[in-house]
């Protein structure tokens, strides 16, 4: 098994570009979750789907999109991309069989963004 | 609301010492508690959990933590701490949600003198 796989490992955007960072999962997890990283502040939930084609937003949303269309795969979409989005970005995945049980998250190895 | 706290965002120990990081969280219901450890440059990897049970919990590489719900604390403990331990520790808490969201808090960065 290969895990959560994240590409790219690294980008450099220009403000207004727009990118899509992909997330794959072999595990056959049914939920999935996107982060980004900040310097001293932890990782902030941006996106997360609880099953193909369901999604929802986390604490830090705006500026991004997700879908998921395969338990695979969960993609994140940067629109209009603003230097405030330079971050390490971390996919996750868990396996929970009942509502209301919290799993382990296995992280993919991030994708480090830069907009300038 | 829910929130984790690290107090300490940077810590210095010698090879060898012993480690404690502190974590106390906030959560209304019965708390899903987790450590992870990060290496420069790499992903979050599980140190340890906890769902219920015995309240001190064993992990990976020799690192343990105490559940204390009267102080609403989590802190991880290593006996005797490596060189090769040097990396950021994040806690986090989540619930019985239907989503498995979790709540990190901000991470304690570990550094370990020769």
């Amino acid at each position: 098994n290969a895990g959560v796989t994240q590409t790219p490992k690294f980008r450099i955007l220009k403000i207004g570009q727009s990118m899509t960072l992909q997330c794959t999962q072999d595990m056959n997890h049914n939920y999935m979750y996107w982060y980004r990283q900040d310097p001293g502040m932890g990782l902030k939930l941006i996106y997360y789907s609880v099953g193909a084609g369901i999604t929802d937003k986390g604490e830090v949303p705006n500026g991004y999109n997700v879908s998921r269309s395969t338990t695979e795969d969960f993609p994140l979409r940067l629109e209009l991309a603003a230097p405030s989005q330079t971050s390490v970005y971390f996919c996750a995945s868990s396996y929970s069989r009942l509502a209301g049980e919290q799993e382990t998250q296995y992280f993919g190895p991030g994708t480090r963004l830069l907009v300038l | 609301a829910q929130s984790v706290t690290q107090p300490d965002i940077h810590i210095t120990v010698s090879e060898g010492a012993s480690l404690e990081l502190r974590c106390n969280y906030s959560y209304g219901a019965t708390p899903y508690l987790f450590w992870y450890v990060q290496s420069p440059g790499q992903g979050l990897q599980l140190l340890l959990k906890y769902f219920s049970g015995d309240t001190l919990v064993q992990g990976i590489k020799g690192f343990e933590a105490e559940f204390k719900r009267s102080q609403s604390s989590f802190n991880l403990r290593k006996p005797s701490v490596h060189w090769s331990d040097a990396a950021e520790y994040f806690c986090a808490v989540g619930g019985s949600s239907n989503t498995g969201k979790l709540i990190f808090g901000q991470g304690t960065t570990l550094q370990v003198k020769p």
